[in-house]
């Protein structure tokens, strides 16, 4: 099943503590993109991948880390978590980073950072 | 920045009423998507509409592009209980590979 996982689910941490959320397609998707979702705010990118070894800053991506080693993983990293950092996670692909192709989103991950 | 605005926020309908959200972008868009997320879900795919003045249709629902490629909306006929969610815009800029939504449109069916 063509899908877009992401780990965990649900995490509560505390400030400073470094994280890491996975993010893994199995569609050979070439571009993929890490969002963060907050009441009235909508959606916001972060970061964006186009290729392996190929990242890019989105509209938020102060205090975030992403790396692209492999083309199916995309790993959203925190270095050290701030409570402004409470927010839900969408990690999303698309097949090429050029033309006009629709993302196909994972799950979401509930991160709280007390 | 490229900005993307998406009106209403809220909108409550009656069952069986219509429904239009609207989305316009500061700059002009190579494209423009939809998506729709249930309550609890994750955003799913709806279109995409890439020519000038495009329209298309799904059943009940209506997109257009703008002539100018800055504006967009989604129109719903006779709305039902399966609508419920969050409309989202999302449009992609000519200059770079960002992807910009809109802040969404909560639509509530009132029964």
């Amino acid at each position: 099943e063509a899908q877009v996982t992401q780990n965990p689910r649900y995490l509560i941490t505390v400030t400073g503590k470094k994280l890491t959320v996975t993010c893994s397609q199995n569609m050979n998707h070439e571009y993929m993109s890490w969002y963060r979702q907050d009441p009235g705010l909508g959606l916001r990118q972060i970061y964006y991948s186009m290729n392996v070894e190929v990242t890019d800053k989105g509209d938020v991506p102060e205090g975030y880390k992403v790396s692209r080693k492999e083309k199916r993983n995309f790993p959203l990293i925190l270095e050290s978590p701030s409570p402004n950092q409470t927010s839900l996670y969408f990690c999303a692909s698309s097949l090429e980073a050029s033309g006009s192709y629709e993302q196909y989103f994972g799950p979401g991950t509930r991160l709280t950072v007390t | 920045g490229q900005q993307v605005m998406q009106i209403p926020q809220y909108q409550h309908v009656q069952e069986g009423e219509d429904f239009t959200t609207y989305c316009n972008s500061s700059t002009t868009l190579s494209n423009i998507q939809w998506y729709k997320q249930r309550p609890g879900g994750h955003p799913v795919f709806l279109i995409q509409l890439v020519k000038s003045g495009e329209v298309k249709k799904q059943k009940r629902l209506t997109f257009q592009f703008g002539e100018a490629k800055k504006n967009s909306s989604l129109h719903i006929t006779a709305t039902q209980t399966t609508d419920v969610g969050t409309y989202f815009c999302a449009g992609r800029g000519n200059r770079d590979d960002k992807i910009i939504f809109g802040k969404g449109t909560r639509l509530h069916i009132l029964p």
